[in-house]
């Protein structure tokens, strides 16, 4: 068990409305990732964080936002969900340029 | 141009053969590399690291080429249960710890 617990793991939500991904991990790591995964584009970086309050964008950034106000807590906001959101959305931890451990992944359907 | 770059496959390849899947990387300053293994609508999860040395884990061996700016990962003897995706991992940027994933490689081990 990595300790790392993402919620929802399942989720359909409408159009429009925001959505909120949460990450949790019980090691201390420092640095946490947020993932989305879709067929022929493997896992692309959307957010990520080194450290409490301390973030920066990834590859696929737009109509995302993060925040980091614990070291065990990751939150990945989609202020107004669309349905080219629909993915799989994987959180990854780590301690620095180490072996990172996933989270089981958020299965989120945009309707 | 995606920092890390791997064949996608599929590679179809019977019990017993050797399969080896290579990926290059643009970011010279990339220090640390990993291959992870992927099951179908799995998280990924740490196959092994990569070393300039080499890194043998039974079947499996990996190694780093640092002058062309690639990694490489030898399966022997391949079984059913190899069947997978593999993805090439690279911390991009020294110090910056953002984590980048190759689209990934699908193999399927044939009886």
């Amino acid at each position: 068990d990595a300790g790392i617990t993402q919620s929802p793991r399942h989720k359909v939500t409408e159009t429009g409305t925001p959505v909120t991904l949460r990450c949790h991990q019980t090691e201390n790591h420092r640095y946490m990732y947020w993932y989305r995964q879709d067929p022929g584009h493997g896992l692309r970086l959307i957010h990520y964080s080194y450290g409490v309050k301390d973030t920066d964008k990834g590859e696929v950034s737009d109509g995302y936002s993060v925040s980091r106000s614990k070291t065990e807590d990751f939150l990945l906001t989609l202020e107004s969900a669309t349905s080219s959101q629909t993915s799989v959305y994987f959180c990854a931890a780590s301690k620095s340029d180490t072996e990172a451990f996933f989270g089981q992944g958020t299965r989120l359907t945009v309707v | 141009r995606k920092e890390v770059e791997q064949d996608p496959g599929p590679f179809n390849v019977p019990e017993g053969a050797t399969v080896a899947f290579n990926c290059t990387y643009s970011n010279s300053a990339s220090q640390s590399f990993f291959w992870y293994r992927q099951d179908c609508r799995k998280e990924p999860k740490l196959l092994m690291s990569v070393y300039s040395s080499g890194n043998e884990d039974g079947r499996f061996t990996a190694q780093l080429n640092r002058a062309s700016q690639y990694i490489s990962l030898l399966i022997r003897d391949s079984k059913l249960s190899d069947s997978a995706t593999y993805l090439c991992v690279g911390y991009s940027g020294a110090g910056s710890y953002q984590l980048t994933f190759g689209k990934g490689t699908k193999l399927s081990v044939i009886p």
